[in-house]
């Protein structure tokens, strides 16, 4: 199974201050994802990254940002919170063997993350 | 744009019961669809993964199948138990794409 860890586990911020979330994994896995989940709106993609360096918007993308200096992190950086992203952050990553469409995706524990 | 549905969106069923759930996909053009379940407050697990060339897939008490014609795969639990409250999702990755589009989800409860 592909070893992807999450930090921190849980998290208050005050509104305006600026939050880094992080996703590890510890194999060499191209396609990251940081996902946000809200009763009603279920998952909801943020940002995606398919190699170093290389980030894409997702469907809620404002007032994040992202980075991937190395393979085997992803980082996802509120700017300046707000009450508005207090939810539940996940990371997957996309892994598999063999033939691409034997790929799926691992989710990390999640990140609870409190905005006051 | 690929549109996934699951129906019910929750259901509550006796012990015992073998069940269906149902996820619906608006493009058949797929590479392969994913079943995950999700206790309270914790990460997606993932169940099954169903490859666009496989009809279906089995582990233990848990077969999922795959209709690309119809747009269709169910999620079947033989007798459930108590353990089996959740919330079951499905993900599909479109073909020519890497991001799974993900359903609602069904919330599961097996009372004793």
């Amino acid at each position: 199974d592909a070893g992807i860890t999450q930090s921190p586990r849980h998290k208050v911020t005050e509104t305006g201050t600026p939050v880094t979330l992080r996703c590890h994994q510890t194999e060499n896995h191209r396609y990251m994802y940081w996902y946000r989940q809200d009763p009603g709106h279920g998952l909801r993609l943020i940002h995606y990254s398919y190699g170093v360096k290389d980030t894409d918007k997702g469907e809620v993308s404002d007032g994040y940002s992202v980075s991937r200096s190395k393979t085997e992190d992803f980082l996802l950086t509120l700017e300046s919170a707000t009450s508005s992203q207090t939810s539940v952050y996940f990371c997957a990553i996309r892994a598999g063997t063999g033939d691409g469409a034997n790929y799926g995706y691992t989710f990390g524990s999640g990140t609870r993350l409190t905005v006051v | 744009k690929q549109e996934v549905t699951q129906i019910p969106a929750a259901l509550s069923v006796p012990e015992g019961e073998n069940l269906v759930l149902n996820c619906s996909f608006t493009d058949s053009a797929i590479y392969n669809l994913q079943w995950f379940r999700q206790d309270p407050g914790k990460g997606l697990t993932s169940l099954l993964l169903i490859q666009s060339s496989q009809r279906e897939q089995t582990s233990g008490r848990l077969n999922a199948s795959l209709d690309k014609s119809s747009g269709r795969s169910t999620l079947y639990i033989a007798a459930s138990q108590p353990g089996d409250s959740a919330t079951y999702l499905c993900a599909v990755r479109s073909g020519g794409s890497y991001i799974p589009t993900f359903g609602r989800g069904t919330s599961l409860i097996v009372h004793p």
